[in-house]
């Protein structure tokens, strides 16, 4: 069965800090791997698409990297805001429609 | 540019009583998808739409379960009748293609609550 599995669950960093979260995947064929930021009572947000020939990109403060021999992508926050407090949640494509969903890292951002 | 619109934003019924979500994608998207959000369960695709036609209906859990997309600007979920383990937050999502590396666009979602 495809999987995504994220790490950590939770974290709760202080305002002005960086935080890195993971995301290994079992997801086969691979098409791409997409980050995606939900706040409270809203819908996800996309923040990033990699796809099998890209290792970095980059939306402003948010850096995803991708390393598929190892089935392993991360997503860094830079100098985290108050705003950045939601859920991020790590997706998977194997054909061109149907997403495998991880169950998402709830970070907290504190002043 | 106006996003997925979703109505209503909650809902709250009793059990064997009917309901029916509406969405409205983004124009000129293509591909439409509803999905529904659970705390055990995450989020999950109940059924995917490609030019008004259902294309993969095989995550909507029983017969009870119904979608329809008359036209490209509206889509309906429809449930009857409900039951308690219904409780979500049902998303829609529109996309521009098929192609693999357009983002899908959610709606804010309906959080719907059976009692």
């Amino acid at each position: 069965k495809n999987q995504v599995e994220q790490s950590p669950q939770s974290l709760i960093i202080l305002e002005g800090k960086n935080c890195t979260l993971q995301c290994n995947y079992t997801v086969s064929p691979f098409s791409n791997l997409r980050w995606y930021k939900q706040d409270t009572g809203r819908g996800p947000v996309s923040l990033t698409i990699m796809t099998f020939s890209e290792n970095t990109k980059s939306n402003g403060r948010y850096t995803a990297t991708l390393d598929a021999d190892t089935k392993q992508s991360s997503l860094h926050i830079t100098a985290s805001q108050l705003s950045d407090s939601a859920s991020y949640i790590c997706v998977v494509s194997a054909y061109d429609y149907k997403l495998s969903f991880g169950a998402g890292t709830t970070v907290t951002v504190r002043a | 540019d106006a996003g997925v619109i979703q109505s209503p934003r909650h809902e709250v019924t009793e059990m064997g009583q009917e309901v029916t979500l509406r969405c409205k994608p983004i124009s000129g998207h293509n591909s439409l998808f509803w999905y529904r959000q659970t705390m055990m369960r995450g989020l999950e695709l109940l059924i995917y739409f490609n030019n008004n036609v259902p294309i993969d209906d095989s995550g909507m859990p029983e017969d009870r379960f119904s979608a329809k997309m008359p036209n490209a600007s509206f889509s309906t979920l429809k449930i009857q009748p409900s039951e308690p383990r219904d409780s979500a937050v049902y998303f829609c999502a529109s996309s521009l293609a098929i192609v693999s590396n357009q983002p899908q666009h959610f709606g804010d979602g309906t959080r719907l609550s059976i009692l």
